[in-house]
């Protein structure tokens, strides 16, 4: 079935690494997004993309980067360089220019800074 | 800067209350109000409102968007446990041709048995 899938669902990282999360749709949609929620918190936007190979960034971009190299694939590395990034993360979906259409999300990472 | 708020941020009520949740917005080419409900993981689509006074019903839930106020409100009657989330209220817009949510802080809805 269609849908998209994020991957870990857990993930602990050590002060100083990098580690990537995926996100993968086959919704055939070509516009994907990366959120990020704390507690308390709504959801803020880190990065989106409209179309492959083209991406802008968010309201939090900084620490963190990514890629769209295929349609159905839109990986986020939270980098060293983000000094607070104990979270959940959304990836979510939508078909470019549909003003009627919503955004899907994925099930989430939980990200947790040892 | 572009801006979406809820209120209240928490709510407690008995089961078979009635409540209102609020959303109050201020976006840049604002397209259409969305709300959400998230229980342990991701959001999951409720209503999606573009047009000013026009009621959205599902079942016990109802929502209305108000363009001259710049605002929505969600109702949920005889309220059950399982209607215990959060939920967001998000404000699509267009910039720079590209379609983005701006989402409000979300309410945290508890219903006690």
């Amino acid at each position: 079935d269609g849908g998209i899938t994020q991957s870990p669902k857990y993930l602990f990282r050590k002060e100083g690494q990098n580690v990537t999360l995926s996100c993968e749709q086959n919704l055939n949609h070509d516009a994907m997004y990366w959120y990020r929620q704390d507690p308390g918190q709504g959801l803020r936007l880190i990065y989106y993309s409209q179309i492959v190979n083209d991406f802008q960034k968010g309201d939090i971009a900084e620490g963190y980067s990514v890629s769209r190299e295929k349609k159905e694939s839109f990986p986020l590395t939270v980098t060293s360089a983000q000094k607070n990034p104990t979270a959940f993360y959304l990836c979510a979906s939508r078909r470019a220019g549909a003003s009627t259409d919503t955004q899907y999300f994925g099930p989430g990472t939980r990200l947790t800074v040892l | 800067e572009d801006k979406v708020v809820q209120s209240p941020l928490s709510l407690v009520v008995h089961e078979g209350d009635t409540v209102t949740l609020n959303c109050s917005y201020e976006v840049t080419n604002f397209r259409s109000l969305l709300w959400y409900k998230q229980e342990k993981k991701a959001p999951t689509f409720l209503f999606m409102l573009t047009s000013s006074g026009i009621e959205k019903k599902s079942g016990r839930l109802s929502s209305i968007l108000d363009k001259k106020e710049l605002s929505s409100i969600l109702n949920i009657t005889a309220t059950q446990t399982g209607d215990s989330a959060i939920y967001l209220c998000a404000a699509d817009s267009l910039i720079q041709g590209a379609q983005k949510l701006v989402f409000g802080q979300g309410t945290r809805l508890t219903i006690n048995p």
